[in-house]
């Protein structure tokens, strides 16, 4: 069974530019979790769905950031413009609906830089 | 601000011994606990889950939780060196909030 993949790995973009970062979840996890980790600091929570719905986005930066999950299967990260502080590492994690949500498989992340 | 909390380490210890990794965390209606493991530049693999206080041991693993001290451990009995690794401990503060919150994990060197 595949994991959850993310995509791109590694992004390098300048100041101001827009980024969109993918996630695929393992089939048929109705939760998806994003996660961003700053340099220096802890993971932090972004927002959680459930299916196409959007559960609890409470960990979201500003409105620079905007996430979408378009038929409940994978889902997209845009930051649009991008900021210095925005670097860091993006997870993405997803749980069946009936673990509770919180035994999460994590992706390998998606490095970003920006200039 | 609801926190987790543990000690960046390193923490050393010799192949075949117990390893001994603590967590506390701020909040008290704090429901979920978790730790997990990430070797460098790979994902956070859940190694543990605890939801009740005691203890629950998986393999080499056992998760202890008391939830009057605020206070989740991890024990890895008889150390190996791929044990080597971050170790994060994660709370599900509950409350409505459906993501986890980390701590800033600690990195474990077992030495051969």
């Amino acid at each position: 069974e595949a994991g959850v993949t993310q995509f791109p790995s590694h992004s390098v973009i300048e100041k101001g530019q827009t980024v969109t970062l993918r996630c695929d979840p393992i089939s048929g996890h109705d939760n998806l979790y994003w996660y961003r980790r700053v340099m220096g600091k802890e993971i932090k929570f972004l927002l959680h769905f459930v299916k196409e719905s959007k559960q609890d986005e409470s960990g979201m930066p500003n409105n620079r950031f905007l996430a979408e999950r378009t038929g409940g299967t994978y889902s997209t990260l845009k930051v649009q413009p991008a900021e210095l502080e925005d670097s860091g590492v993006y997870f993405c994690a997803s749980s069946p609906r009936d673990r509770g949500g919180t035994e999460a498989f994590f992706g390998q992340g998606t490095r970003l830089t920006v200039v | 601000q609801k926190e987790v909390e543990q000690n960046s380490g390193p923490l050393s210890v010799p192949e075949g011994a117990i390893a001994s990794l603590n967590c506390t965390y701020s909040d008290r209606v704090s429901q979920s606990f978790f730790w997990y493991r990430q070797y460098s530049g790979k994902s956070p693999e859940l190694i543990m889950s605890i939801y009740s206080n005691g203890d629950k041991e998986d393999g080499r693993f056992t998760a202890q939780l008391n939830k009057a001290s605020q206070y989740v451990s991890l024990l890895i009995r008889d150390s190996q060196p791929s044990d080597s690794a971050t170790y994060l401990c994660a709370v599900n503060m509950g409350g409505g909030a459906d993501g986890l919150t980390f701590g800033k994990g600690t990195h474990l060197i077992i030495q051969p």
